[in-house]
């Protein structure tokens, strides 16, 4: 089955620096990427997703890319705010949504 | 933000008791899913349902039964609970293109 991995597992950015997370997937039949946020004591919820097809994606301060060959997929965050600071989950899964797999999450904190 | 709604927040309750927590959506999604959040924050599916049919149980011990009574509520039912049950369980559905994934607020379950 599908197993993601994630890094870093903490990571601590000043405000207004960039901040990159990176996951790695086994199953090569994955073909949808989604990153989830969750703020301290709240769902997760989503911020951005990519599709097997696409390479690249950017909405705003975040974008996210994707290395099929390589199994691996990133999120950039430029220009860190305060509010960025949460728990970040990369996910995969097969057939556009089913089975999600999420990798074990990230702290991400940004300090002022 | 009711899209996914699910009750109580919070439980707490003794070792040994049988507790239920209910999950509803309004989104006309056809898939359901129940999500558990360890201490860790891991995120780990346990059920998942498709037009009240299951289609995924991953390896969660026969005290946890969902039961769907239409393909808008999926409720959990936690048999003799124990104190390794303590955690966060979140609700979600998937959007009829079978991609995004909509969490609920989420439970947080304290077995003492």
């Amino acid at each position: 089955g599908e197993n993601v991995e994630q890094h870093p597992s903490t990571l601590s950015v000043q405000e207004g620096d960039s901040a990159v997370i990176k996951c790695t997937y086994s199953d090569s039949a994955s073909n949808y990427f989604p990153w989830y946020k969750q703020e301290l004591g709240k769902r997760p919820q989503l911020i951005i997703d990519i599709r097997s097809n696409v390479g690249e994606k950017k909405d705003q301060r975040i974008a996210v890319t994707l290395n099929k060959t390589a199994k691996h997929f990133s999120l950039h965050i430029t220009e860190t705010q305060p509010e960025d600071s949460a728990v970040y989950f990369c996910a995969a899964s097969i057939d556009y949504g089913q089975n999600f797999v999420f990798g074990p999450g990230t702290r991400l904190s940004v300090l002022p | 933000d009711t899209a996914v709604s699910q009750t109580p927040k919070y439980l707490v309750t003794q070792m040994g008791n049988d507790k239920s927590i209910k999950c509803e959506q309004n989104l006309g999604h056809d898939t359901m899913y129940w999500y558990k959040q360890d201490s860790k924050k891991f995120l780990k599916i346990m059920f998942s349902y498709n037009n009240k049919e299951l289609i995924i149980n991953e390896t969660v011990p026969n005290r946890f039964s969902p039961k769907s009574p239409d393909k808008a509520h999926l409720n959990l039912h936690i048999n003799s609970l124990e104190l390794g049950d303590s955690a966060v369980y979140f609700c979600a559905s998937e959007g009829q293109e079978g991609e995004k994934l909509f969490f609920g607020s989420g439970t947080q379950l304290s077995v003492l």
